[in-house]
């Protein structure tokens, strides 16, 4: 079975800190996605990626950035947290693009407080 | 500007008897359309699939419609069960690869 891990499942940060969220992988995948989950909007895009190195903004990426050094491994960056980015994030992979092979596999998310 | 809508935020069920979750979308171009069920404090786990070449794709309980020229999609569980309530996401393929989501539709399936 694939396996995305994120690195915590809850956070509290305060206003003005910089936060990171890592996100791993285990089955190799090329793609790699971050997205956040707030009540009665739904699952949006942040970011994702296609291969290492390479980053492409989703719906939503305005004060947050993304590090991919290796294929396993996608990091969410907020450069200085606000209260509007506490959210539960979501981290998900899938094994490339094209048809059938969007089927993505998320990991437990990371419930964020910006206090 | 919404282009995968889930209009009903949440929906009641017996347990028994179906459940019925209604997608709709704006884009004629999607041609891949994912079901992902979520439980509270874990992530989207996928649940079906459908292409444009197909109107019906069933998996056990589950089974999803697709009306291309109406530009809906439905989700069918028979019979619903307590087990399945959940938070229940539709999703298209979009030109990049990505997936967009609809808001969701919270299921209560009641014993």
């Amino acid at each position: 079975d694939v396996k995305v891990t994120q690195s915590s499942r809850y956070l509290v940060k305060r206003t003005g800190e910089k936060v990171f969220l890592e996100c791993v992988q285990d089955m190799d995948h090329e793609n790699m996605f971050w997205y956040r989950q707030d009540p009665g909007l739904g699952l949006r895009l942040i970011y994702f990626s296609y291969d290492v190195k390479m980053k492409e903004k989703g719906d939503i990426p305005e004060g947050y950035s993304v590090s991919r050094e290796k294929k396993e491994r996608f990091s969410l960056i907020l450069e200085s947290a606000s209260t509007n980015q506490t959210s539960m994030y979501l981290c998900a992979s899938s094994l490339s693009r094209g048809f059938a092979n969007e089927k993505l596999f998320f990991g437990s998310g990371t419930q964020l407080s910006v206090l | 500007d919404q282009q995968v809508k889930q209009n009903s935020p949440s929906l009641s069920v017996q347990e028994g008897r179906i459940s019925i979750l209604n997608c709709d979308y704006t884009n004629s171009m999607f041609d891949y359309f994912l079901w992902y069920k979520k439980y509270p404090a874990e992530g989207p786990t996928f649940l079906i699939s459908i292409s444009s070449i197909k109107d019906k794709n069933e998996d056990g309980r589950f089974t999803v419609f697709l009306n291309k020229s109406a530009k809906h999609l439905s989700l069918h569980i028979v019979p619903s069960q307590p087990g399945d309530s959940a938070v229940y996401f539709c999703a298209a393929e979009g030109s990049q690869g990505n997936l967009i989501f609809g808001k969701g539709t919270k299921l209560s399936v009641k014993p």
